[in-house]
């Protein structure tokens, strides 16, 4: 099973709400990341945990904000984002000294009104 | 620092042509390489990997082999189908580690009947 899930796949929220954007994977892998993806753009590295522990934040503004409850899940608390917030948001898990290979989500298609 | 450099796209080409996708890396030591496959509306998807100078990736048809002396890693296709539309990543990540995926900017194939 290779696989990472992502919810929800599609979320609209205006600019003074707080949502959350849930990621699980069952593969055993101890780092898991987010990606902010805009359209027509490669992923751009947000967020990496490692063994639960958050390891890299690539200057990421505070309005996001990641959590790691526990091996298998990671998410992402939303809160007062900005229209050009709207993008692709794409979970990826890892597992340190088995592979270099990340895997990813499906993506939760984000729009900020 | 890492860098990854594609060719420029869209490539549109009849089904059952040959394809070749160019990738080009600057990077110290030995990265990992991968091609990456997005499908329209979907997350990205794992296509191949080599993690050492010569290694052939290969999976569905699709082949790249990791050149050090020409810093390269194209991915190739003898005979395209429809369905092989989509955008590919090209993509490394300094050796041992997923933690810092380096992107390619993608290249979209477009496959024509």
């Amino acid at each position: 099973d290779t696989e990472v899930t992502q919810t929800p796949k599609h979320l609209v929220m205006g600019m003074t709400n707080k949502k959350s954007l849930k990621c699980e994977q069952h593969m055993g892998h101890r780092a898991m990341y987010w990606y902010k993806q805009k359209a027509k753009k490669p992923p751009e590295l947000m967020f990496v945990y490692s063994y639960e522990k958050l390891s890299i934040n690539e200057s990421v503004p505070s309005r996001f904000s990641p959590e790691c409850p526990n091996s298998s899940l990671l998410n992402l608390h939303l809160h007062a984002l900005q229209p050009e917030d709207s993008a692709l948001y794409l979970c990826a898990s890892s597992q340190p000294g088995q592979g270099p290979e990340a895997f990813f989500g499906q993506g939760t298609r984000l729009t900020v009104v | 620092g890492n860098s990854v450099t594609q060719m420029e796209g869209p490539v549109t080409l009849s089904e059952e042509a040959f394809l070749t996708i160019n990738c080009t890396y600057t990077a110290t030591g030995y990265p990992s390489l991968f091609w990456y496959v997005q499908y329209p509306g979907e997350g990205l998807q794992l296509l191949l990997k080599a993690t050492k100078a010569d290694d052939k990736g290969s999976n569905k048809g699709f082949e790249a082999t990791y050149r050090k002396e020409t810093t390269s890693f194209h991915l190739e296709k003898g005979s395209v189908q429809v369905s092989d539309s989509a955008v590919y990543f090209c993509a490394l990540t300094p050796t041992g580690t997923a933690s810092k995926l380096t992107f390619g900017t993608g290249t979209r194939l477009q496959v024509t009947l």
